[in-house]
């Protein structure tokens, strides 16, 4: 089983749709969880940390849940430029520095 | 302020051929890392280094070598190089804590024939 779990998608959408992503982990003792936005043949990115409380940052609605080891993405409003790749990250902390374990991510296409 | 730096972007190599990727950064961090990306995999952490002087394997460190030669650069070689290691390569840096972002390089894309 693999440590983080995404389903890879293609999400296809049209401008202005909501749409969620789901993420789980194996690693029960993981300390912190993030989601990256990786465009096409580019490094990715932090998209925005997520929180136990939930934390949104605009039309981005994160979401945990520890008990069920899940983790989501809510986009709201989709625009064009929300076309990447979301990935799904755990942070296996331990010691000097932090592992971070990438899930294969999600590929978001927003039509017009 | 120039982030993550990586050279080259590009590199054709032949089987048994070696190279040095290079990384370098400006953000004062602690801790780099090297990630490879394959199509399905994700990425992968081949190396990682928590601060000057020190370096430790990752998940997938088979073929490659890395050298923190100072807290701004961290190489990764690969001595003799094969197909299975065509992929695009990642350098990243971060100061560790619970709450720390990773900064990623733009990437090396490596094509062992």
């Amino acid at each position: 089983r693999k440590e983080v779990e995404q389903d890879p998608g293609p999400f296809n959408v049209p401008e202005g749709a909501t749409v969620a992503f789901n993420c789980t982990y194996s690693n029960s003792a993981s300390q912190s969880f993030f989601w990256y936005r990786q465009d096409c043949r580019k490094e990715p990115k932090l998209l925005m940390s997520v929180y136990s409380s939930g934390n949104e940052d605009g039309r981005f609605t994160a979401q945990l849940n520890r008990a069920s080891q899940y983790i989501s993405l809510l986009i709201r409003d989709s625009k064009l430029s929300d076309s990447a790749t979301y990935l799904c990250v755990v942070n296996t902390y331990g010691g000097a520095t932090n592992k971070l374990i990438f899930g294969t991510g999600t590929l978001l296409a927003v039509q017009p | 302020n120039a982030g993550v730096t990586q050279t080259p972007k590009f590199q054709v190599l032949k089987t048994g051929q070696s190279m040095t990727l290079q990384c370098a950064q400006d953000m004062n961090h602690n801790s780099m890392y090297w990630y490879r990306q394959d199509p399905g995999m994700g990425l992968r952490l081949i190396y990682y280094s928590a601060s000057e002087g020190t370096t430790d394997k990752g998940e997938v460190p088979n073929g490659y070598n890395v050298s923190r030669l100072n807290k701004r650069e961290f190489s990764l070689r690969l001595e003799s190089a094969a197909p299975s290691q065509t992929s695009v390569y990642f350098c990243a840096s971060s100061t560790p804590g619970l709450s720390d972002t990773q900064y990623f390089g733009p990437g090396t894309r490596l094509t062992v024939l």
